[in-house]
Order: C-alpha cells, then sequence, then structure tokens
C-alpha cells in the first residue's frame, strides 16, 4: 500500500516565525509531489508541484524540497502569518495514474499572534 | 478566475435514502476526480473521468456511481446511504493538456447521514 507520512501532526508557532514541515513517502513508481494548504472544511488549495527531477520549488512564503533518493520532502514557512493557520498536505502521484493521489494525513500549523 | 464549482455545499440525508452531488469543472478542463474526506481523515480517491468517459477507478463502493456529462459536468450518485458515508466530498478538475496534471479542487460538500 502506498504512504505518505508527515510529521509533525500539529505545529504551534508565533507569528512571524518560520517552520519546516515533512513529508516522507514510498509511493512507487513516483510521479510528482504536492503540497496543499486546506482550511477547515474547504477544498485543498496547490501550493507547489514537483517532479522526481526538481529539488526544491517556491511558492512566495512557501518552499518546498524534494529528494527523490530518500522519498523525503519539507515545506519551509518563512515569516509566518495568522492566515497560514491551516492544515498542510504532502501529496504524492504516483507513475502509473494522476489521478489516484494519495494524501498525507497533514500537519495541522497554528500561528498564534 | 473560475474554479470548480461543487453543489449541494451540504446535505442531509437518512439512513437508506439516496443523493447526487454535482461537481461543474473549470471551464476547458476535461478531467474530473471525485474524492471522500471522512472526519479526520486524508481524502481517499473516488473515481475520475476523462472526456466522459471513466479513466481511473479507486476505493468506491459498488452502491456509488458517477458519470461525467457532455458538458464536462460530473455527477456522484450514492444509494443506500450508509451512517460511514458521512464525508466531506470534493472534486478536482484538470486539463489534459497541462503536463503537471495539476489538479484544482472544488470547495466539497458536506454529507451527513443520519
Amino acid at each position: 500500500k502506498n504512504q505518505v507520512e508527515q510529521s509533525p501532526q500539529s505545529l504551534i508557532i508565533l507569528e512571524g516565525k518560520n517552520c519546516t514541515l515533512q513529508c516522507n513517502y514510498t509511493v512507487s513508481p513516483f510521479s510528482n509531489l504536492r503540497w496543499y494548504k486546506q482550511d477547515t472544511g474547504r477544498g485543498p488549495v496547490s501550493l507547489t508541484i514537483m517532479t522526481f527531477s526538481e529539488n526544491t520549488k517556491s511558492n512566495g512564503r512557501y518552499t518546498a524540497t524534494l529528494d527523490a533518493d530518500t522519498k523525503q520532502s519539507s515545506l519551509h514557512i518563512t515569516a509566518s502569518q495568522l492566515s497560514d493557520s491551516a492544515s498542510y498536505i504532502c501529496v504524492v502521484s504516483p507513475g502509473t495514474s494522476y489521478g489516484k493521489l494519495t494524501f498525507g494525513q497533514g500537519t495541522i500549523l497554528t500561528v498564534h499572534p | 478566475a473560475a474554479g470548480v464549482i461543487q453543489s449541494p455545499r451540504h446535505l442531509i440525508k437518512e439512513k437508506r435514502e439516496t443523493a447526487t452531488l454535482k461537481c461543474y469543472p473549470i471551464p476547458r478542463h476535461d478531467t474530473v476526480y471525485w474524492y471522500q474526506q471522512g472526519p479526520g481523515q486524508d481524502p481517499q480517491f473516488l473515481i475520475s473521468f476523462y472526456e466522459k468517459m471513466q479513466s481511473d477507478k479507486g476505493s468506491i463502493p459498488d452502491r456509488f456511481s458517477a458519470q461525467q456529462f457532455s458538458d464536462y459536468h460530473s455527477e456522484l450518485n450514492m444509494s443506500s446511504l450508509e451512517l460511514g458515508d458521512s464525508a466531506l466530498y470534493f472534486c478536482a478538475s484538470s486539463a489534459s493538456g497541462q503536463g503537471s496534471y495539476e489538479q484544482y479542487f472544488g470547495p466539497g460538500t458536506r454529507l451527513t447521514v443520519t
């Protein structure tokens, strides 16, 4: 069974601080890895997509890294804002099917003023 | 920019009833995906359609069926509803011409079965 494991499960930080979320996956073959932000009760919103040949990708204050050899990815958030409070989900797409995304259980980030 | 539209946003049904969820993809997107997210769980892929044909199938119960219509909107039909079907149902769409096959998610339909 393909798996995507995320850590930590939850994280509380103060506004303005940086944080890093981790994702380990065992999906094989692997096509691409995505990070999504999901607010409670709403649909996931894509932050970054990386193929196996990409090591890093940035989207504003979000920077994702990927090590396809160790099957690890991280999402770094800089200068956190209150609006960053959400669940951050690591999603892996297998090489065989673009539709069958495998979702991690997410890291719940809470940013306090 | 237009996003994925799902209707209804909230739905309350009783056990053994039938429910129909609708999804309207982003204009010019030809692929639709359905996901089910139970309370405190990660989304699970149910089924997808490309150009009105089923393209992939995940953990969709036999009591559920879905189709994509000529205008590319999709409907998920759920029969003999069970309490365990209570979940958030997401629809996503993508354009096959995009190399990344980026999926854009709708806001979801929250189904409550009582």
